[in-house]
């Protein structure tokens, strides 16, 4: 079973300052990997998604990367702002199966960032 | 537009009660799914629908049933739920099945409280 582990749980910085959140997963046969942000008890809202076959993704301030071999991504964002703050998740898309279906995504728990001003 | 509508925002049920959750999305996306939250949890994947057929059910309670009516609208029909079910149930949509990039678009959830 795929299991996605977030590190850390929880962050708190100065403004200005340059983060790395990470995440790992067990399970190489992977299709895609999602980050997302996700504001109290709001939705989820898309950030990047990554291909299985790609090594980088870049939107703006954010940045991701995914070397699928080991298991693990990273979620670069540049200058943080207090508006950054939010839960950050990861999340994988199990290989898609001869079924012709789509597949659902397993999460992580989740990094709690918190910008200060 | 990459938006998913839910309705309602707040719904707050009895155990002997019934109810509905609707999702709906107007991107022409043909698969679409249930999530449920708990507090401080991450979601949890509950059904997937591809081309509007079940594709997934993830050994979700019976109370629990899902239905879609066509390629847009995504209902949750809810019976005899529990406490425990209590819960914020999310909705999202993607492009289509097999598509290489696949990208999951949520809507606002439904925070569900059973009483």
């Amino acid at each position: 079973k795929q299991e996605v582990t977030q590190i850390p749980a929880a962050l708190s910085v100065p403004e200005g300052e340059n983060l790395v959140l990470n995440c790992s997963f067990t399970d190489s046969a992977i299709y895609n990997l999602q980050w997302f942000r996700q504001d109290p008890g709001k939705g989820l809202t898309s950030l990047l998604l990554i291909q299985s076959s790609q090594r980088e993704q870049t939107s703006g301030r954010l940045n991701a990367s995914l070397d699928k071999s080991s298991g693990r991504s990273t979620l670069y964002i540049a200058a943080s702002q207090p508006g950054d703050s939010a839960t950050y998740l990861c999340a994988v898309e199990r290989r898609w199966y001869s079924g012709g279906g789509a597949d659902g995504l397993t999460f992580g728990k989740g990094t709690h960032l918190i910008i200060q001003p | 537009d990459t938006e998913v509508t839910q309705t309602p925002k707040h719904l707050v049920m009895g155990m002997t009660n019934k109810k509905s959750l609707k999702c709906e999305q107007h991107m022409g996306h043909r698969a679409m799914y249930w999530y449920k939250q708990k507090a401080k949890k991450p979601p949890e994947l509950m059904f997937v629908y591809s081309y509007e057929k079940l594709s997934i059910n993830e050994s979700v309670p019976s109370r629990f049933s899902p239905e879609c009516p066509n390629s847009s609208l995504l209902n949750l029909h809810l019976h005899a739920l529990q406490p425990e079910d209590s819960a914020l149930y999310l909705c999202a949509s993607s492009q289509a099945p097999g598509l290489a990039y696949n990208e999951q678009f949520f809507g606002p959830g439904t925070r569900l409280t059973v009483l």
